[in-house]
């Protein structure tokens, strides 16, 4: 089965900085990754997806990166603001297979 | 755009008893929803596959006798936790595909169950 790692678990960072959140997936043949935020004891939003024939997906401040080879894709978040303070969770998907595979979860706060 | 209502938002029951819930597509038909667990401050945990009509798959681990799944429409999944102990108590969301995104997935509001 899909084993979807992330780091780090809890991100600190300055308004106005960029977050950087990593996950790493063992399957191969996954290729559908979307980046979830969930609040505090809320569903989690889709926030960015990208498919394995894309490298890079931007949307105004946040971007996510592919690299298949080394099985690894990052969310970008840039001019932080307060507001993107929540739990990011990556997953990967066969797309075919339907079924997401979540990572543990990142813990970004950002300080006004 | 496609919504998923999940209820109820919030449930405490005794120990021994059963609940169920339910989880509606709103506005798209979702021959497939999945069902996760999460604990505080954990992520989600796919517990098992709902397809309409047939027998749900689950996950390894996952008891299927003590968590039942039932799809019998192409709008409702159900899923009862059967006999809750308190160490079932967690967050529990389901989801189905429809929505944004290019193969969108749009989450139910979430139970939180507390057995006591």
């Amino acid at each position: 089965g899909e084993n979807v790692e992330q780091h780090p678990s809890t991100l600190s960072v300055q308004e106005g900085d960029s977050a950087v959140i990593k996950c790493t997936y063992s399957d191969s043949a996954s290729n559908y990754f979307p980046w979830y935020k969930q609040e505090l004891g809320k569903r989690p939003q889709l926030i960015i997806d990208i498919r394995s024939n894309v490298g890079e997906k931007k949307d105004q401040r946040i971007a996510v990166t592919l690299n298949k080879t080394a099985k690894h894709f990052s969310l970008h978040i840039t001019e932080t603001q307060p507001e993107d303070s929540a739990v990011y969770f990556c997953a990967a998907s066969k797309i075919a297979g339907n079924q997401f595979y979540f990572g543990t979860g990142t813990s970004l706060t950002v300080i006004p | 755009g496609a919504v998923v209502s999940q209820h109820p938002s919030w449930v405490i029951c005794k120990s021994g008893t059963s609940v169920k819930i339910e989880c509606r597509s709103l506005d798209f038909q979702a021959t497939t929803m999945f069902w996760y667990r999460q604990f505080p401050k954990q992520s989600l945990m796919l517990m098992a596959t709902s397809n309409e009509g047939s027998k749900a798959t689950y996950e390894q681990g996952v008891e299927k006798d003590k968590f039942l799944i039932n799809h019998a429409s192409l709008t409702l999944s159900t899923l009862t936790v059967t006999s809750a102990h308190p160490e079932d108590s967690s967050f529990y969301i389901c989801s189905a595909r429809g929505g944004t995104g290019l193969y969108g997935y749009t989450f139910g509001s979430g139970t939180r169950l507390t057995v006591v």
